[in-house]
């Protein structure tokens, strides 16, 4: 089965600033990754996902998370954050079989 | 078009009661999915319906049941309600897949049970 760990609880950074959330996963089949966004009293949208092909995915916003097979990674980066980005972000990892399995959270917040 | 829409968005229960949970689908989406996201968590996965079925199941007890409609909105029941049911429940709705599909969240119901 596979698990998702997000290393860090909380990342409190400054606006304008780079950040990177950090994400982890364990598998024994081939997976899919995903980034998911919650903002305060709202679901989760997707970020981006990372299927197959190039390792770096990129979303609309300005993130992007690079795919690292050897390390077992999906890392989150923006080179430069802004307050609305202040949210809560969840690593999520899929197989074939569709069981969706998400890690425990990163609280992002922005200080201006 | 519509997102995925869930009924009601709060609730307060008791221990021991039942509660359904409703969710309508994304226009175009014919399956949907149940989490349940404590506190301070990430989401966990209750099940999956499609074409009126379960077609997979997480790590939850029996008192967590399902249904799918032919128009594929969906309920959530949950019986004999315990203290730790109380949550966040997100209602996500695709089309089939193997994996790839996006899952499309609604806002959720918070449940709390006293």
């Amino acid at each position: 089965a596979q698990s998702v760990t997000q290393l860090d609880s909380q990342v409190p950074v400054f606006e304008e600033a780079p950040v990177e959330l950090r994400c982890n996963y364990s598998s024994s089949v081939s997976v899919y990754l995903f980034w998911y966004v919650q903002y305060p009293n709202q679901g989760l949208q997707l970020l981006l996902k990372y299927l197959s092909g190039s390792t770096l995915v990129e979303s609309i916003n300005g993130f992007e998370a690079e795919f690292n097979k050897s390390q077992t990674s999906f890392h989150l980066r923006k080179p430069s954050v802004h307050i609305s980005d202040t949210a809560e972000y969840f690593c999520a990892v899929r197989s074939n079989n569709n069981d969706m399995r998400f890690g425990a959270g990163t609280r992002l917040t922005v200080k201006p | 078009d519509a997102g995925v829409t869930q009924s009601p968005t709060h609730l307060i229960k008791t221990r021991g009661q039942q509660v359904t949970l409703r969710c309508s689908p994304k226009s175009g989406h014919d399956t949907v999915s149940w989490y349940q996201q404590a506190l301070g968590q990430g989401p966990q996965f209750i099940f999956q319906y499609y074409e009126e079925e379960e077609r997979q199941r997480g790590n939850f007890p029996d008192r967590f049941s399902g249904h799918q409609f032919p128009n594929y909105s969906s309920e959530l029941n949950v019986n004999a309600l315990l203290l730790g049911d109380s949550a966040l429940y997100l209602c996500a709705s695709s089309i089939p897949g193997q994996g790839t599909e996006t899952q499309y969240f609604g806002p959720g119901t918070r449940l709390l049970v006293l």
